[in-house]
């Protein structure tokens, strides 16, 4: 598990301000997630990638950005229209084989808003 | 889109009893059901998961079942220890097309203490 790393542990945002959260894995993984943990809630899915220069859209993509220029990196950025950024997001990757499926998880990055 | 619903929110047992979390989906084409648990402070962990081609998976102290028909699928845990405490999350994915990344829908989580 400790070929995911995220960074950093936890951050801090100020109003209109955009911030970028870190991912990155050593596992040669195709796939990378990123994750939304609120309390009480499960994860939601915010943005993944399948392969680098291509993401797709999860269902709580508004407000966010990210890109995949290496297979090994997967930043977020948490744009000024995201209003209410406040939350635990964790960062995931797996392989692309039917048989397994298995995510793998950083050790997450808590934001909050100044 | 696919809809989790996961249940108890909250379950105390006392070591060495059982614990059974619940969870139904919405989607009947998902055939994918994993079970993570996340430690206090620690990052998300696969425990078990089961296809849809198959109604029962055992890993230990550790079982899943699946009802396609009710759609709904439960983790069993038996001789619970106190490091069973955790909070457990199930999910639930369809196929989508092959060598594509999986969009799990999590449900909500659930809290087990396992008091000594």
């Amino acid at each position: 598990d400790g070929g995911i790393t995220q960074s950093p542990k936890y951050l801090f945002r100020k109003e209109g301000q955009n911030v970028t959260l870190s991912c990155e894995q050593n596992l040669n993984h195709d796939a990378m997630y990123w994750y939304r943990q609120d309390p009480g809630q499960g994860l939601r899915l915010i943005y993944y990638s399948q392969i680098v220069n291509d993401f797709q859209k999860g269902d709580i993509a508004e407000g966010y950005s990210v890109s995949r220029e290496k297979k090994e990196s997967f930043p977020l950025t948490v744009t000024s229209a995201q209003k209410n950024p406040t939350a635990f997001y964790l960062c995931a990757s797996s392989l692309l084989t039917s048989t397994n499926e298995k995510l793998f998880f950083g050790s997450g990055t808590q934001l909050s808003v100044l | 889109g696919e809809n989790v619903e996961q249940h108890p929110s909250t379950l105390s047992v006392q070591e060495g009893d059982s614990a059974v979390i619940k969870c139904t989906y919405s989607d009947s084409a998902s055939n994918y059901f994993p079970w993570y648990k996340q430690e206090l402070g620690k990052r998300p962990q696969l425990i078990i998961d089961i296809r849809s081609n198959v109604g029962e998976k055992k890993d230990q102290r550790i079982a899943v079942t699946l009802n396609k028909t009710a759609k709904h699928f439960s983790l069993h845990i038996t001789e619970t220890q106190p490091e069973d405490s955790a909070v457990y999350f199930c999910a639930a994915s369809n196929p989508g097309t092959s060598g594509s990344a999986r969009q799990l829908t999590f449900g909500s989580g659930t809290q087990l203490t396992v008091l000594p």
